[in-house]
């Protein structure tokens, strides 16, 4: 079945730093999803893509689908510390409706 | 209603009770979704039910897990014969049909603890 690795699995933010994470597949999807994740609460959706080559903002937050359309990036400029959570890629293939998601890339403060 | 509702928000329960799990989805979708999320991993599909469609129970981990959806709104999900490795929290979402390149609205899960 289709699988989405998602990387890093953690990072530590510094306030004003830019952050990176990103997410790869075995196969296609037609549409990528990217959705933050707080304690206690469902993810939440902050960008969606839908063709190949797009580039979304979303405030400080920027996403790109691959050319390939089999990767996706997200980035977070000038991070603040309510920044922190997991964030969770999601594509959608050709068939069906379900969405397969990434294991989370868990985002914290350096201390 | 204004998002997705899901009951209980905790549960605990001994190991083999059967458990119950439920979701209200947002009024006017006709597509939810139930996924699995163990501690500090991703997001695991159990089961997803699309209007009268036969639901895609391709994600169940056993034949102790079920779920039903009744008049096309509420879901339940239950675990028969719990077992320690069913403890996680399980969110529910729905989308309008089709429009899943929207992506789903979740609820806020039911952390379900198996001592």
């Amino acid at each position: 079945g289709q699988q989405l690795n998602q990387s890093p699995q953690s990072m530590f933010i510094q306030e004003g730093e830019d952050v990176s994470m990103n997410c790869t597949s075995s196969s296609i999807f037609n549409t990528w999803l990217w959705y933050k994740q707080d304690p206690g609460e469902g993810p939440v959706l902050l960008i969606a893509l839908y063709k190949a080559g797009e580039l979304t903002s979303n405030g400080r937050l920027t996403a790109q689908f691959g050319i390939t359309r089999k990767d996706s990036f997200l980035n977070i400029s000038a991070s603040i510390p309510s920044d922190v959570g997991i964030y969770f890629c999601a594509g959608r293939g050709a068939a069906g409706n379900k969405l397969t998601f990434g294991g989370g890339t868990r985002v914290l403060v350096k201390p | 209603g204004a998002g997705v509702s899901q009951s209980p928000s905790n549960k605990v329960t001994e190991k083999g009770k059967d458990v119950e799990l439920r979701c209200d989805p947002i009024s006017g979708h006709t597509a939810l979704y139930w996924y699995r999320q163990s501690l500090g991993q991703g997001l695991e599909f159990l089961i997803y039910f699309q209007g009268n469609s036969a639901p895609d129970k391709s994600g169940l981990p056993s034949d102790r897990f079920s779920a039903e959806r009744t008049g096309g709104s509420v879901s339940t999900l239950t675990i028969q014969r719990t077992q320690q490795e069913d403890s996680a929290v399980y969110l529910c979402a729905s989308s309008l049909a089709g429009r899943t390149n929207y992506g789903y609205t979740f609820g806020s899960g039911t952390r379900l603890t198996v001592v």
